[in-house]
């Protein structure tokens, strides 16, 4: 059975330091991956996704994320946090012969000045 | 730019009232989807429709309905509110099947029943 698991629910950096948010996925077929971002009191943006192309995603806002198969991960990563990017970040798993989403818990990514 | 309007923000509702949450896309996308959204649980998916008058039940469809009369508009509908119901709900539509492209999202409204 497809799943999604968000290893963190809560992420707290300073402005200027590195973003990891974690995502492990688990899926039969080839998956389609992604990161959605929530801002506060807003809809979801998709900021990146993975559709078995180049394994190394680059989204927008300086977001990029990893796809590797061997450790079922997809995590999400940004070199330098800048305080806009608080916000509430989602990871998603396509279910590839229904095309249905699965959505992670959610992390909360508070930015420190 | 893709626009997904849901028409009420906030909403207060009692026990046992009926309840219509609207949606409108203007991109002309085929397939629409309910959503709830509760803390620690991300989003989970209550009915979809990928034509006009189709719906399929999603993940949590007990106790809601949908109507899908035209293209642009997909409703929800809690036939009898109760107090588990309190959430946020948030309507996406796509131009296709929802595996590879990318969802378009209404900013949300949130329903809280007393």
């Amino acid at each position: 059975a497809q799943s999604v698991t968000q290893l963190d629910s809560h992420v707290s950096v300073s402005e200027g330091t590195p973003v990891l948010l974690r995502c492990n996925y688990s899926s039969s077929y080839s998956p389609s991956l992604f990161w959605y971002v929530q801002h506060p009191n807003k809809g979801l943006q998709l900021l990146l996704k993975y559709t078995s192309a180049a394994t190394l995603v680059k989204g927008i806002n300086g977001f990029e994320a990893e796809f590797k198969k061997s450790e079922t991960s997809f995590h999400l990563t940004k070199p330098s946090a800048h305080m806009s990017d608080a916000a509430e970040y989602f990871c998603v798993v396509s279910i590839s012969n229904t095309g249905k989403l699965i959505f992670g818990q959610g992390t909360t990514l508070q930015v420190k000045p | 730019d893709v626009k997904v309007t849901q028409s009420s923000r906030y909403l207060v509702k009692r026990t046992g009232e009926k309840v219509f949450l609207e949606c409108v896309q203007d991109m002309d996308h085929e397939n629409m989807f309910w959503y709830r959204q509760d803390p620690g649980l991300g989003l989970r998916l209550i009915y979809f429709s990928y034509d006009v008058k189709m719906k399929e039940k999603g993940d949590i469809p007990e106790g809601y309905s949908v109507s899908r009369e035209k293209k642009e508009r997909f409703s929800l509908i809690l036939e009898s509110a109760s107090t588990n119901q309190t959430s946020m709900y948030l309507c996406a539509s796509i131009v296709g099947a929802s595996g590879t492209g990318e969802l378009f999202f209404g900013e949300g409204s949130r329903l809280t029943v007393l």
